[in-house]
């Protein structure tokens, strides 16, 4: 049913490198948003957006950027990759105006900064 | 502030045996409660959702939760646990129809034959 899609899938790399994470949906929802996930631990919103050109912050701190040009594509920038860095990331949109809205999820990137 | 507690990290269940994942929340004000689930591999996909009305909510799968504002809970749970519902389970709050959600730690459900 889903229709967001995260890439790569799992991603290793060595400390220092930029790396961008792909997420894009075909829904064409407003809202889309970036999560953190460690084994154990909650899911942390590091960063949303609410629509073409808007960006914002989530509740945990990150030193990823994001950007919002197309309603579709969200991409996610690490400019220099760092060990502490290695986690999953989670990429998820929904629909405004619904209430109690649903989000739908990507599968996620795996990534590991060695 | 809004906060979410799943009682037990890891659950395990006899195939046919009652599902009971607990939950737990803080909300100052009236809460927005959802139930997400992660098969192996795939990202999560909503179960069941609580906003207004009927306290019990059913979803897929043959999952169903109560929202007790007394006991401030939306346990999820199942009759008969079959072998595809090992999965994690997430359970969640927002505050409104429009606010970000925010995720408890997980339960992992395993089912054994």
């Amino acid at each position: 049913e889903a229709d967001i899609y995260q890439t790569p899938r799992y991603l290793v790399i060595g400390t220092g490198k930029k790396i961008t994470l792909e997420c894009s949906q075909t829904m064409g929802h407003d809202k889309m948003y970036w999560y953190q996930q460690d084994p154990g631990m909650e899911l942390h919103l590091i960063h949303y957006s609410y629509g073409v050109n808007s960006t914002e912050k989530g509740d945990l701190s990150s030193e990823s950027t994001v950007s919002r040009i197309r309603t579709e594509h969200f991409p996610l920038t690490l400019e220099s990759a760092r060990p502490s860095h290695t986690s999953q990331y989670l990429c998820a949109s929904s629909e405004s105006g619904t209430v109690g809205e649903k989000l739908f999820f990507g599968s996620g990137t795996q990534l590991s900064v060695l | 502030a809004q906060s979410v507690t799943q009682l037990g990290s890891h659950v395990s269940v006899s195939e046919g045996a009652l599902v009971l994942l607990r939950c737990n929340y803080s909300s100052s004000v009236p809460p927005y409660l959802f139930w997400y689930v992660q098969y192996p591999n795939q990202g999560l996909q909503l179960l069941l959702k609580y906003t207004t009305g009927a306290t019990l909510v059913k979803g897929i799968n043959g999952f169903e939760a109560e929202f007790k504002k007394s006991e401030t809970s939306f346990h999820l749970t199942k009759p008969s646990a079959h072998m595809s519902d090992a999965a994690e389970y997430f359970c969640a709050v927002s505050r409104s129809s429009n606010y970000k959600l925010t995720f408890g730690k997980g339960t992992l459900l395993t089912v054994n034959p």
